[in-house]
């Protein structure tokens, strides 16, 4: 596997499930990061992670839970979601922006349909 | 708060001609970075280009370059040779380069073009 991936590319769930999305980077990054994206709006961050340390939670509500268990691995945790809450999930990774331009690079995406 | 805007919802151009997609951004820095990014109908995100905002040259890679003007905050993604290929939603992105802060970590973003090559 190269790059970042993420798992499952689709997932249809209902308002009362518990499920889990799975990023992974093979890049040596330590900077990871979730955005939501919906249809014709601007990409939203949700979290950053760096160095496995939470950096930004940019108000997210609280039926998404991030976890970053280690550089390589990021999961976000959803349960009791909405309807407006179906989106594209991307992930991404970068070396840590703080110390220069490095770019975002990004998975294929998970998208999630809450029934 | 800086804000990106991407005027243009979708443009389209004949395959082989060149095309020009637009982005203005608002800010009160002086150093920042500025990104195009494209992502095809397979939706993975990709960088086609990157300028840092101290570089007054514009950066250019292959057929794709940039025309940055900073005094107008204008920052404009040029295709040149379009090919089939080139279809896809093109975002524009800016972030601060203020060295240390977590704000270097957001990245704004444009609302997107949707580029259309027509055969």
């Amino acid at each position: 596997e190269t790059g970042v991936t993420q798992t499952p590319r689709h997932l249809v769930m209902g308002m009362t499930n518990k499920k889990s999305l799975k990023c992974e980077q093979h890049l040596g990054h330590n900077a990871m990061y979730w955005y939501k994206q919906s249809a014709k709006k601007p990409l939203e961050l949700m979290f950053v992670y760096s160095l496995e340390e939470r950096v930004e939670n940019n108000s997210v509500p609280s039926r998404f839970s991030p976890e970053c268990p280690n550089s390589s691995h990021l999961f976000l945790h959803l349960h009791t979601l909405q309807p407006e809450d179906s989106a594209l999930y991307l992930c991404a990774s970068s070396q840590d922006p703080r110390a220069g331009s490095y770019e975002q690079y990004f998975g294929p995406g998970t998208r999630l349909t809450v029934t | 708060a800086q804000t990106v805007t991407q005027s243009q919802p979708e443009m389209s151009v004949q395959e082989a001609e060149t095309v020009t997609l637009s982005c203005t951004y608002d800010t009160s820095e002086s150093d920042y970075y500025l990104f195009w990014y494209k992502q095809p109908p397979s939706r993975q995100m990709i960088l086609v280009i990157r300028q840092e905002a101290y570089k007054q040259q514009n950066a250019t890679e292959n057929r794709f370059s940039v025309n940055f003007q900073k005094a107008a905050k204008s920052f404009s993604l040029k295709i040149s040779d379009s090919q089939l290929g080139d279809a896809a939603m093109y975002f524009c992105a800016y972030r601060s380069a203020k060295w240390g802060m977590d704000s270097n970590y957001q990245l704004i973003w444009g609302a997107g073009t949707k580029l259309i090559i027509k055969p």
